[in-house]
């Protein structure tokens, strides 16, 4: 079936560096990914998200790329700051047999920003 | 700033009791889901509505049910609340624009079944 998995973790990164998270993806159907960050004791907050028609999207401080030959996502936190210390998840939009929208989440990578 | 309440946010019971785990969104979104995450690990869909009067299981098996009577109420229940359902359970509400689907998530509700 389908699966969207991380590659690594935890990372841990020195402050002011930038951080690279990665994600792997096996359903080459999906059309839509989004990159959700998650603090301790709260629920998973949108941070961004891309279409399969893009490879490259902006945010503020944020990057995410899309590699559709490879089936690989990243996101890209510039000048990281001790605020961006969180647990990561990617997630891949699907369409259901009832052919409804869900998302399907992967492992989740924890990011540690050393001061 | 997404408005999707879940409460209680901390539930510590014994076996075989009952309980209903709240969530409310203010923003008028027609689809809403309930995830199962433990802790540092990936969520899982237990079940998703699409509408009022419209409840579908999701992708993992639980043992919970929902209800949805009114558009902005997504309740959970477990009849009987064993050790294994301890886990965090989170609410989710989303809205389709254009090709987008961006879930909104309440804070979550962690529970500790005795």
């Amino acid at each position: 079936g389908e699966s969207v998995g991380l590659h690594l973790p935890t990372l841990s990164v020195q402050e002011g560096d930038n951080s690279i998270i990665n994600c792997a993806y096996s359903n080459s159907a999906s059309d839509y990914f989004i990159w959700y960050k998650q603090e301790s004791g709260k629920g998973p907050q949108f941070i961004i998200d891309i279409r399969s028609n893009m490879d490259k999207r902006q945010g503020q401080r944020v990057t995410v790329l899309l590699n559709k030959t490879v089936k690989h996502l990243s996101l890209q936190i510039a000048a990281t700051q001790p605020g961006d210390s969180a647990v990561y998840f990617c997630a891949e939009s699907t369409v259901s047999n009832f052919g409804n929208e869900k998302l399907t989440f992967g492992t989740g990578t924890r990011l540690t920003i050393i001061p | 700033e997404a408005d999707i309440y879940q409460t209680p946010r901390y539930l510590v019971i014994g076996t075989g009791k009952k309980i209903t785990l709240e969530c409310s969104q203010t923003m008028g979104h027609d689809k809403m889901y309930w995830y199962q995450q433990d802790p540092g690990m990936e969520l899982h869909l237990i079940h998703y509505s699409y509408g009022v009067n419209s409840t579908e299981k999701g992708d993992l098996s639980s043992e919970s049910t929902v209800s949805r009577i009114r558009t902005e109420h997504f309740p959970l229940t477990l009849e009987s609340a064993r050790p294994s359902h301890t886990s965090q359970y989170l609410c989710a509400s989303s809205e389709r624009w254009e090709t987008k689907n961006i879930q909104y998530f309440g804070a979550g509700t962690r529970l500790s079944v005795l």
